[in-house]
Parts: C-alpha cells; sequence; structure tokens
C-alpha cells in the first residue's frame, strides 16, 4: 500500500515557468513532510521540508505548501530553471512503532527546457 | 567529512550468489537505513538501525540481511541474489532527531543475471 502518493510521474515546464508538484498521504501519525531531488547518478538530496502545523514553507524559488485538513502537500518551484531539471521526491516521517521511518512517494521527473 | 560512503558502484551477481554492500559514515549519526530505488517505485524501505546493536525490517526486507556492530557501517547482504534484486540501492544516515534530515550515499547499481 502506497503510503504516499505522488503526482505527476512526470512534468515539463518552460524555463521561467513554475512547477507544481503534489502528494497526498493518508496517515495522520506522519508529522514532518520533506521533499528530497534527485540528480541521475546521484543519491536523494533534502530541498525543504515541512511540519503540519505550518500551512507555508518558502526557501528561495522553492515552495511548499501543506493544506492538513486534506492530507495533501505540493512543492512549488518559481521561476523555474534548466538546473532544476531532476527528479523529485515527496516523503513523509513515521511516528509511533514506524518512528523515524521515510516513506517517499514515487518520484516526479521534472525537465525544464531553456 | 566524506558524509556516507558506498562500495562498490557498480556490481553485476549470478542468480544464486551472496555478496555485501558496504555503507559507512563519518558523521556519528545514530540512524541508519537502506533503500532500493526501482524505475516508476519511488524509494522503498529494506532494513533500518536506530543505533549500534539494533536493527529492524522495512518495507521490503525478504533476501536481505543487515547488522550494526558500529555507529560508522552498516552493511547489507544479499543471501542469494535473484533477478528481482536488480536495483539501486541507496544508504542513508540521520541524527537520531527521529530520522529527519536524512543524509544519502551515492548508491550501488545492482544487476543480478
Amino acid at each position: 500500500q502506497q503510503q504516499v502518493k505522488q503526482s505527476p510521474q512526470s512534468l515539463i515546464v518552460q524555463k521561467g515557468g513554475i512547477s507544481i508538484i503534489n502528494c497526498a498521504y493518508e496517515n495522520t501519525a506522519f508529522d514532518y513532510f520533506p521533499w528530497y531531488q534527485q540528480f541521475p547518478g546521484k543519491g536523494p538530496a533534502l530541498l525543504i521540508a515541512i511540519r503540519p502545523d505550518v500551512s507555508e514553507k518558502k526557501e528561495g524559488r522553492f515552495t511548499i505548501s501543506f493544506n492538513k485538513s486534506a492530507k495533501q502537500f505540493s512543492l512549488h518551484i518559481m521561476d523555474s530553471q534548466p538546473g532544476d531539471s531532476a527528479t523529485y521526491f515527496c516523503a513523509a516521517l513515521g511516528g509511533g512503532s514506524t518512528l523515524g521511518r521515510l516513506y517517499f512517494g514515487r518520484g516526479t521527473q521534472l525537465t525544464v527546457w531553456p | 567529512n566524506a558524509g556516507v560512503t558506498q562500495t562498490p558502484k557498480f556490481q553485476v551477481l549470478k542468480t544464486g550468489q551472496s555478496m555485501t554492500l558496504q555503507c559507512a559514515q563519518d558523521m556519528n549519526h545514530e540512524y541508519m537505513s537502506w533503500y532500493r530505488q526501482d524505475p516508476g517505485m519511488g524509494l522503498r524501505l529494506i532494513h533500518y538501525s536506530v543505533g549500534a546493536g539494533i536493527t529492524d525490517q522495512g518495507e521490503v526486507p525478504n533476501g536481505y540481511n543487515v547488522s550494526r556492530s558500529t555507529t560508522e557501517d552498516f552493511p547489507l547482504r544479499l543471501l542469494s541474489a535473484a533477478p528481482s534484486q536488480t536495483s539501486v540501492y541507496f544508504c542513508a544516515s540521520s541524527p537520531f532527531d527521529r530520522g529527519r534530515n536524512k543524509y544519502f550515499g551515492p548508491g550501488t547499481r545492482l544487476t543480478v543475471t
């Protein structure tokens, strides 16, 4: 059972445009929601993260929007650049018996055309 | 700091062979874990450890063993390789702030023929 559902699977955006990736979860015990960025041949790297008591977090051109009641969160990349072309994973951190376990979405391959 | 290192980078095995994927970190992190990445499947947790001497199973543990005798090292053993274990394997570590910020290694690409 997929704990975190991510869409779209792939995304093509023109340079300067806005990239939006969406994720949804069911388990209300999740209490930390990071996004990871992965370039080809590399391991994922933490990009930005949010706690569920915050509705939005912004770091530079990257923003997470969080809707606790809908159990959804999204990543917005403003002014997308060719260097942003990568695979993006949303994730959710477990609590309780799954303390510290990170559950990943299936990933979104972003391509930004110059 | 070297961060999280993994060896080998690439490996080809025949069905039935066994091998150990190595993972080491020099950040004194308590939490370490192994993931496999398959196309369209995201990253799935194989095994994890909250400290030396303590390990537990993740989502897809079958066919893999782990041990954690030191804080630094967390090897993953494939007992009898199968083609279904063809994948890219990532090791990750994190300080014990409930494992929030995970640092991933560069990965091992394994092919089982």
